[in-house]
């Protein structure tokens, strides 16, 4: 029973370039989650989408940054023109139904920007 | 708006015994859920206990029980017969809110196991 799957793990990208994460969540789990984690902080939430649409995109960034979860494959977060400022953990979580409390977390991408 | 608050930037336990892992919060809603993450060095994020707000009872995982005190909007971790391998940085977080499904997290707890 597969978690919920992040690649890549580790993704370097100079000042100016696009870094593309993606999530595959859990089987049988339809809604995705966003967070983000700067070095010895907690995590922060990012957006909250379920397959085709957007549900909760209130800790995103306005610029930049920007989520999908297609009808197939995975969720894309995705970061334009990144900055130095954007080095951090980017985890995904999932969840399996609307009414279910538990988000269960990927491993995470570590984000280093040069 | 919710808040967590966790005042205890590192702990020290010896092995076997146990350990709270202190955590308030701050919500207007009614309904909310608390939970409690362990993100050991390997950094991933790993499940370890939910309380619902409207839960009677404290909730118990195994080594794991949270003590819920509702009035003093306090959710702390109970860590029993501490092991090696609890070593990690413990986070405690809150949803709050009908329909919302975003978790709010606290700063975190480094918790060291010392044999």
């Amino acid at each position: 029973n597969a978690g919920v799957m992040q690649n890549p793990r580790h993704l370097v990208r100079r000042r100016g370039q696009e870094a593309r994460l993606r999530c595959s969540p859990m089987k049988g789990h339809s809604h995705v989650y966003w967070y983000r984690q700067l070095p010895e902080e907690g995590l922060k939430f990012m957006v909250y989408l379920q397959k085709e649409n957007i549900i909760d995109e209130s800790g995103m960034p306005k610029e930049r940054f920007s989520a999908e979860f297609p009808k197939e494959g995975p969720s894309i977060l995705r970061i334009q023109q990144v900055v130095r400022g954007d080095s951090a953990a980017y985890f995904c979580a999932s969840s399996p139904v609307r009414n279910s409390e538990t988000q269960y977390f990927g491993p995470g991408t570590r984000l280093l920007v040069l | 708006a919710q808040k967590i608050t966790q005042t205890q930037p590192g702990m020290f336990v010896q092995e076997k015994e146990a350990v709270t892992l202190d955590c308030t919060y701050d919500t207007s809603d009614q309904s909310y859920g608390l939970f409690w993450y362990k993100q050991p060095s390997s950094g991933e994020m790993i499940f370890l206990i939910y309380q619902g707000s409207y839960d009677e009872q404290n909730a118990t995982e195994g080594r794991y029980s949270l003590n819920f005190q509702k009035a003093r909007k306090s959710a702390n971790l109970v860590i029993s017969a501490s092991q090696l391998g609890d070593s990690a940085m413990y986070f405690c977080a809150m949803r709050g809110g009908t329909g919302r499904r975003a978790l709010t997290f606290g700063s975190g707890t480094r918790l060291q196991v010392q044999p």
